[in-house]
């Protein structure tokens, strides 16, 4: 069974511009999860989606960050402008409540660098 | 305020011994207590989950127990091995499935 894949592995960019990360879950898996991972500390839940319905974005900065998951397979973050406290490891998972429920399996992550 | 802690940020052993790891959280009510691993440049890896009602589960030289009244998880590694040498995350749902929230991570080094 193939993997979460994420996409591009690695991305620098100045602050003020924008950037997109590509994520596919594992097939079959309704629910799927960013999470932005800062150096040293956990990964922190931006957005959930259950299918293509979001269900949770309450710690996603909505006025920069955007996400969607149109058709409820492959999903895209973006941040629009970037800053310099941005700069992370932004991790895609997904889940399937068909097997056990709630474990999450990881993609290896998109790291950002804003300059 | 609600909050996640592990219990150091690093800890070293030496080979053969048990390593224990522990998680606390405040103001939170999980159904649900998960363990996963990080290796350098790599996503977290799943290991274990314990629900609400389940006091110990087992998998392998893996132990994790789960203590409602204390708000306390510990991560058992027995028989420790270098290859054990990783970043050991807690993660608990707040929402039955819901609100995911991770420990910052202790990172384990298991010396020969």
């Amino acid at each position: 069974e193939a993997g979460v894949a994420q996409s591009p592995r690695y991305k620098i960019i100045e602050k003020r511009q924008s950037v997109a990360f590509w994520c596919n879950p594992i097939s079959g898996h309704a629910t799927l999860y960013w999470y932005q991972q800062i150096l040293g500390q956990g990964p922190k839940l931006l957005i959930q989606f259950q299918n293509n319905g979001v269900v949770d974005d309450s710690q996603l900065p909505k006025d920069r960050f955007s996400a969607e998951r149109l058709k409820g397979v492959d999903s895209t973050l973006k941040i629009q402008p970037a800053k310099l406290e941005d700069s992370a490891v932004y991790l895609c998972a997904s889940s399937s409540p068909g097997t056990s429920p709630y474990e999450q399996y990881f993609g290896p992550g998109t790291r950002l660098t804003v300059t | 305020s609600q909050k996640i802690e592990q219990n150091s940020e690093a800890l070293n052993i030496q080979e053969g011994k048990t390593a224990t790891l522990t998680c606390n959280y405040t103001n939170y009510s999980p159904a649900y207590l998960q363990w996963y691993r990080q290796d350098p440049g790599r996503g977290p890896v799943f290991l274990l989950l314990i629900r609400e009602n389940e006091k110990e589960k087992r998998k392998e030289r893996l132990k994790v127990t789960f203590d409602t009244t204390l708000k306390q998880s510990l991560f058992h590694i027995t028989a420790s091995q270098p290859a054990d040498s990783a970043t050991y995350l807690c993660a608990l749902d707040d929402n039955y499935g819901q609100n995911f929230v991770f420990g910052p991570g202790t990172r384990l080094s298991v010396l020969p």
